[in-house]
């Protein structure tokens, strides 16, 4: 069974500063990973991904993520924040043995201060 | 292109109320369908998926069932709420096995049991 870890429940930049935002995995197989992002009283918008190959994938709204196998980890980075990246961010993974169902983590909610 | 409809976007019920959401896909065929509810400040909970017409698994006991009666269609029910089924009910689609089990959202439905 495969589980996520985000790191930190609230994380507050100011404009222009970087966003990085934790997430570990547990998974007893090669994972999937993802990204999403949800804006107040939306849907989830899927940010990026990682199946296979290059382990930086980059993603919409100038974000990106390294997989990193060894430390079973898949952190989220943006360079500078803009004030439309205040929303919620999950990290979910999804076993390849069983990919119906992903896994969430508990989501991190991103403020940008002026 | 495959879009995902969930209504209705907000509902307030009493308790002891039936419940009937309705979730469907368009552009596509066959796909996985999932029921998700998430709870003010905690992260995503699988409630349900399906894998085709009439096939429902259920991941946790509940006061909900839901139905897949056409190839696009999945709806979560309740016969009787209660206070505890209020929060913020996604629907999501993904293509099937094999596609790395990326998933949709759809926009939401907030349900409030007064």
């Amino acid at each position: 069974a495969q589980s996520v870890t985000q790191l930190g429940s609230h994380v507050s930049v100011s404009e222009g500063a970087l966003v990085l935002l934790r997430c570990n995995y547990s998974s007893s197989v090669p994972p999937y990973l993802f990204w999403y992002v949800q804006y107040p009283n939306q849907g989830l918008q899927l940010l990026l991904k990682y199946t296979t190959g290059a382990t930086l994938v980059k993603g919409i709204n100038g974000f990106e993520a390294e997989f990193k196998k060894s430390e079973t980890s898949f952190h989220l980075t943006k360079p500078s924040a803009h004030m439309s990246d205040a929303a919620e961010y999950f990290c979910a993974v999804s076993d390849r043995s069983n990919d119906y169902k992903l896994s969430f983590g508990a989501g991190t909610t991103v403020t940008v201060r002026a | 292109s495959q879009t995902i409809h969930q209504w209705p976007a907000t509902l307030v019920q009493p308790v002891g109320s039936p419940l009937s959401l309705e979730c469907t896909v368009e552009g596509t065929s066959n796909p996985n369908l999932y029921w998700y509810r998430q709870a003010a400040g905690r992260g995503l909970q699988l409630l349900f998926y399906s894998v085709g017409i009439g096939q429902i698994s259920s991941e946790v006991p509940q006061n909900l069932s839901a139905s897949r009666p056409q190839d696009r269609q999945f709806i979560l029910s309740s016969k009787k709420l209660l206070l505890s089924d209020s929060g913020f009910y996604l629907c999501a689609w993904s293509q099937g096995p094999g596609t790395k089990n990326i998933q949709y959202f759809g926009a939401g439905t907030r349900l409030s049991v007064l």
